[in-house]
């Protein structure tokens, strides 16, 4: 069945540097979401993908899907404290459910 | 109500009981979902309704079963709990397949 990956696990980065996440699909998609979970809350979608090639930004956040529709990325610029949480990417193949990666935890050091 | 909700919050359950957890939503979204989360495994869905009175199954079906009689309400029910069903539990909807998810806050299970 279609699996999502996303690197790295985890990541610690220090207040004003930069961050990036990596979601890598199985299959090809038909689009993509990226959500952010605050430390003991629930996933707040942040934005769709879905042509090939496309990049959106929402003020410090970049997203970019792939050529190909099998990966994504997401990078934040000059990290903030309220950008801890951790962020996951689903992907779903037209037709059917989407399918969530195990998704980054970032953490960021003031 | 805004949005959706879930209950309980929290539950300590003994094994082999039934539990019901509760999901109600009212934006009039036509799909809903139940996922758990488990540490390192992300969200992975358990059953999905795509419109009142239709279900499917998910990822991770075992030992789980759902109703959806009406648009707002979509009730997950654990037959018998197993400790292997301890987990957070998330209820989301969709105005349809293939749009963004809202959750609810959540329900943390565990199972003794």
């Amino acid at each position: 069945g279609q699996q999502v990956m996303q690197i790295p696990q985890y990541q610690h980065v220090q207040e004003g540097e930069d961050f990036t996440t990596y979601c890598n699909s199985s299959t090809t998609l038909s689009n993509i979401q990226w959500y952010k979970q605050r430390p003991g809350g629930h996933p707040v979608f942040l934005i769709q993908l879905v042509k090939s090639g496309e990049v959106k930004k929402q003020k410090r956040l970049t997203f970019q899907f792939g050529e190909a529709k099998k990966n994504s990325s997401l990078h934040i610029t000059a990290t903030q404290t309220t950008d801890v949480g951790t962020y996951f990417c689903a992907g779903r193949v037209y037709g059917q459910n989407f399918v969530f990666g195990p998704g980054t935890r970032l953490s960021v050091l003031p | 109500i805004a949005g959706i909700t879930q209950a309980p919050t929290s539950q300590i359950l003994a094994a082999g009981r039934r539990m019901t957890l509760r999901c109600t939503q009212d934006m009039r979204h036509n799909a809903m979902y139940w996922y758990r989360q488990d540490l390192g495994l992300g969200l992975r869905l358990i059953h999905y309704s795509n419109t009142a009175g239709t279900t499917g199954k998910g990822e991770v079906p075992d030992g789980y079963s759902v109703s959806r009689a009406n648009t707002d309400d979509f009730p997950l029910t654990l037959a018998s709990a197993v400790p292997s069903q301890t987990s957070v539990y998330f209820c989301a909807s969709s105005v349809g397949t293939g749009n963004e998810q809202f959750f609810g806050p959540g329900t943390r299970l565990t199972v003794l």
